[in-house]
């Protein structure tokens, strides 16, 4: 079975703190694909980054960075020097099995406060 | 570069109608993608198209149906609506030939059913 687990349904910093919200994912195929995306109050899914199983290497985007540990099946992403425009829902999501091109799995989501 | 359009924003049907939704993807983007998202169960997947043909489906009744034209262009219907139906209804395209591709959101449709 392939799920996603994101166990933080809700989170509130203050401004300019750090932030990590955290994604465990389940699969048992080998390739597989995983995703972050943004959803601010407007509804539209914001495509933030994308990894594929056999990349574990980290990455940094200004203040986003995210980690990627297969030993744990974790796909963290954490907000250094929260703004409050980053507040939104964030969707960790996963994309595996060869018949699956276009079927993404998502996580419940992780709902971002920052407070000014 | 236009993203993926959804039309219309919003709509209000009551039980038992139809609906139908469109979505325009990315120029160049031949997968489409429809997402069903409620507060209950989150972000549910419905289908896939990629030229014209349904490649992949979700655990959703019959009442769900969609399909795509030549120019990819894609809708999605549902028939004999239920109160359970009401959702944001969530289009994406992706260039399509390969997983590693991300899909691109548009902004959905809002579906309330009364």
């Amino acid at each position: 079975a392939q799920k996603v687990t994101q166990a933080q349904t809700e989170i509130s910093v203050v401004e300019k703190e750090d932030v990590t919200l955290d994604c465990v994912y389940e699969t048992r195929d080998t390739t597989y694909y995983l995703f972050w995306y943004k959803q601010p109050p407007s509804g539209e899914l914001v495509f933030l980054i994308r990894r594929n199983s056999f990349d574990e290497q980290n990455e940094i985007s200004g203040r986003y960075s995210w980690n990627f540990q297969k030993s744990t099946s974790s796909f963290n992403f954490t907000i250094t020097a929260s703004q409050v425009v980053d507040s939104a829902v964030y969707f960790c999501a996963l994309r595996a099995g060869s018949g699956n091109t276009g079927k993404l799995i998502f996580g419940q989501g992780t709902t971002l406060q920052v407070k000014p | 570069k236009a993203g993926v359009t959804q039309t219309p924003r919003y709509l209000i049907k009551t039980r038992g109608q139809q609906v139908t939704l469109s979505c325009s993807p990315i120029s160049g983007h031949r997968s489409v993608s429809w997402y069903q998202q409620t507060p209950g169960q989150g972000l549910q997947f419905l289908f896939e198209y990629f030229s014209e043909t349904q490649r992949n489906k979700g655990n959703f009744p019959g009442r769900f149906s969609g399909r795509q034209f030549s120019n990819s262009r894609s809708e999605m219907n549902v028939s004999t609506l239920e109160l359970g139906d009401s959702a944001l209804y969530l289009c994406a395209s992706s260039l399509g030939g390969d997983s590693f591709q991300p899909q691109h959101f548009g902004d959905g449709t809002r579906l309330s059913i009364l």
